[in-house]
């Protein structure tokens, strides 16, 4: 049972198009997290979100986490190739011990110039 | 900030040899350490937990005789591939969370190893 389902997996679009990515389980997290990864290199932190209903931006990226604290979605606005690379969203449910984090599956970005 | 390095980030190696990846937090210390595998297009899959110190804690599936971690100090862990096959060829990322009170994870560039 995949805890934190992540959608789409893939998604191919053209640069100026706008985009949402999706991360929900049925379980609570006290907080979660968003990294981007580009080929050959490691995920690299983008937003941390811990409040239930808390909204992010970082610049066209916009990061919500759900009232209940159970879901989270990534929209980027006019999406550009630079935004090329592996989504991946990451949390520890509550109901879990220890650090260890819980990853979806990821969502495979290509932005077509 | 709040980087975290590895060496080496490529290595290639015969069959039957060992190789050792190093993991380290170069502005903070870490008492908490994790090293993932992650194959092409894929999410990560984590392997152990490491805690300076103490034992690593391993998931279901890893073999802790093949994949040897070592958290030696604040600033360092190690994992040791013994004994390597192609099977074990993947590219592995470690990560070393920062602050014990939040779940985040800051992660390493990653090694890709080749085993021929």
């Amino acid at each position: 049972t995949q805890l934190l389902e992540q959608s789409p997996q893939f998604l191919s679009i053209q640069e100026g198009e706008n985009l949402t990515v999706y991360c929900n389980s049925s379980s609570v997290f006290s907080s979660l997290q968003w990294y981007r990864q580009e080929p050959g290199e490691g995920p690299v932190l983008l937003v941390t979100v811990v409040t239930g209903g808390e909204v992010k931006k970082l610049k066209r990226l916009t990061f919500q986490f759900g009232d209940a604290r159970k879901d989270s979605s990534l929209h980027i606005t006019a999406a550009q190739p630079g935004d090329t690379g592996l989504y991946l969203c990451a949390g520890r449910p509550l109901e879990t011990s220890g650090s260890r984090l819980t990853f979806g599956e990821g969502t495979q970005l290509t932005v077509n110039p | 900030g709040a980087v975290v390095s590895q060496h080496p980030s490529w290595v290639i190696c015969k069959s039957g040899t060992s190789v050792k990846i190093e993991c380290r937090s170069l502005d903070f210390q870490a008492t908490t350490m994790f090293w993932y595998r992650q194959f092409p297009k894929q999410s990560l899959m984590l392997m152990a937990t490491s805690n300076e110190g103490s034992k690593a804690t391993y998931e279901q599936g890893v073999e802790k005789d093949k994949f040897l971690i070592n958290h030696a100090s604040l600033t360092l862990s190690t994992l040791t591939v013994t004994s390597a096959h192609p099977e074990d060829s993947s590219f592995y990322i470690c990560s070393a969370q920062k602050d014990q009170g939040t779940d985040t994870q800051y992660f390493g560039p990653g090694t890709r190893l080749t085993v021929l």
